[in-house]
Order: C-alpha cells, then sequence, then structure tokens
C-alpha cells in the first residue's frame, strides 16, 4: 500500500534562509505527488504537483520540489523563505490513475516556522 | 477553483451526543469528500459523498458512526453519532476539480472536541 513519510514534524529557518522540507513516499509504480500548504485558519492549498516528467516541478510562491525515484523522495525547497511562509506543509502521493485523484495519502505534515 | 465553506469552525460537544458539519462550495461539484485528521497526524480520506447516491466509506469508517447527506451539487453534511473523546479531530470537506488542472480543494476545517 502507498505510504508518505515526513520524518520532520516542525523544522524551523530564519527569514531569507534557504528551507528543504523532506518527503519520503512507498508506492510500487510512478505515483503523482503533491505538496499542499495549509496556513493558520485555513483548508489546505496545492503548492505543486509532480506528473511523471521532469523531476524538478515549480509551484507557487517559489517553492519547487525535486522527485527522485532512486531515492523514493520529493523533497520540496525554497532558496528563500519569508515570514508569510509560516505554515504547515503536506506531502501526498496518489496513483497514476486520475480518478483516483481523491484518495490521496497524506504524510503526518512539517510545522515550519519562520523566525527573523 | 472552488471555495468550500464549513460550519461550524469549531464545536464542543458530550460524550454519546451528536453533532452535525456542514460544508457548502461556492459552485456546483460532483464529488465532496471528507476527511479526518488527528493532531499532527496526516490527514485520513473517510468517505467520499456524489449527490443523489449513499457515500462511500473507507476502511475504519462507517455509515452509522459518520452519516453523511449529500441532497445537491453544493452542499453536503457530515454527522458524527454517539461522539467520543476518539473522535476529537478536525474534519476536512474537500471537493475535485478535475480535467488538465486536476486538484483537490479544501475547507478551512472544523475542529471538534468531545468530553
Amino acid at each position: 500500500a502507498q505510504s508518505v513519510t515526513q520524518p520532520d514534524a516542525r523544522v524551523t529557518v530564519s527569514e531569507g534562509a534557504s528551507l528543504q522540507l523532506r518527503c519520503k513516499y512507498s508506492y510500487f509504480g510512478t505515483p503523482y505527488l503533491f505538496w499542499y500548504v495549509q496556513y493558520p485558519r485555513q483548508g489546505l492549498q496545492l503548492l505543486l504537483k509532480y506528473y511523471p516528467g521532469d523531476p524538478v516541478v515549480q509551484g507557487v510562491n517559489g517553492f519547487e520540489a525535486e522527485f527522485s525515484k532512486s531515492n523514493s523522495s520529493f523533497h520540496l525547497r525554497k532558496a528563500s523563505v519569508h515570514w508569510s511562509d509560516w505554515a504547515v506543509y503536506f506531502c501526498a502521493v496518489s496513483p497514476l490513475a486520475s480518478s483516483s485523484f481523491s484518495k490521496l495519502v497524506f504524510g503526518q505534515g512539517t510545522s515550519l516556522s519562520v523566525v527573523p | 477553483s472552488v471555495l468550500l465553506y464549513q460550519k461550524p469552525n469549531r464545536d464542543i460537544c458530550q460524550s454519546g451526543t451528536s453533532l452535525k458539519i456542514q460544508c457548502v462550495a461556492d459552485s456546483q461539484v460532483v464529488s465532496m469528500f471528507w476527511y479526518q485528521q488527528f493532531q499532527e497526524q496526516s490527514l485520513m480520506l473517510m468517505a467520499t459523498a456524489n449527490e443523489g447516491s449513499e457515500a462511500t466509506y473507507e476502511s475504519g469508517f462507517t455509515k452509522d458512526k459518520f452519516p453523511i447527506s449529500r441532497p445537491n451539487l453544493t452542499f453536503s453534511t457530515l454527522t458524527v453519532n454517539n461522539a467520543r473523546p476518539g473522535d476529537s479531530s478536525i474534519y476536512f470537506c474537500s471537493s475535485r476539480q478535475g480535467g488538465f488542472n486536476e486538484r483537490l480543494f479544501f475547507g478551512h476545517g472544523t475542529k471538534l472536541s468531545v468530553l
């Protein structure tokens, strides 16, 4: 069965510093992969998604993620963090069939704090 | 995009009681989904609700415990029956936008505390 692990429950970075949030997935085959962000008191919003193809995908607000089949990873990166990035970030995996997009399997989430 | 509004934002109830969580979409959507999230854990899909048909439940979730109604294409209600402290979590409704830019949209969540 597919699964997603986000090994870091909490991450704290300084404003302006670079960021990497880790995501490891387990799936037999080629998955669709997603990063969602949850700002305080809001629902989850899609940051970016990976379809089979270019391993580096660009998202909104300067975020990008890199798919690695050999490492079963889909880490999220940002070159310079802003205080408004303070949120919880979720990695998710879905089977390749588009009809299953609803059945995303989410990781536990990583809570990002940004300090001055 | 689809905007989803949930009501209430949070609720506190006594064990053994039932409560309803409403989800309203700003446009018609074919499917609505309900997720459960325990504190600092991942979201778990509870059920899929299509208009005019019985909801489809995932393993570990039942119709008797979590009945879901979907009377039209913009509305759904999740009921938590015989609430227990173990049901304390955040409940999200979600809908799917298909096509080339396929994605899920989420409501802001309803935080339930059962005493």
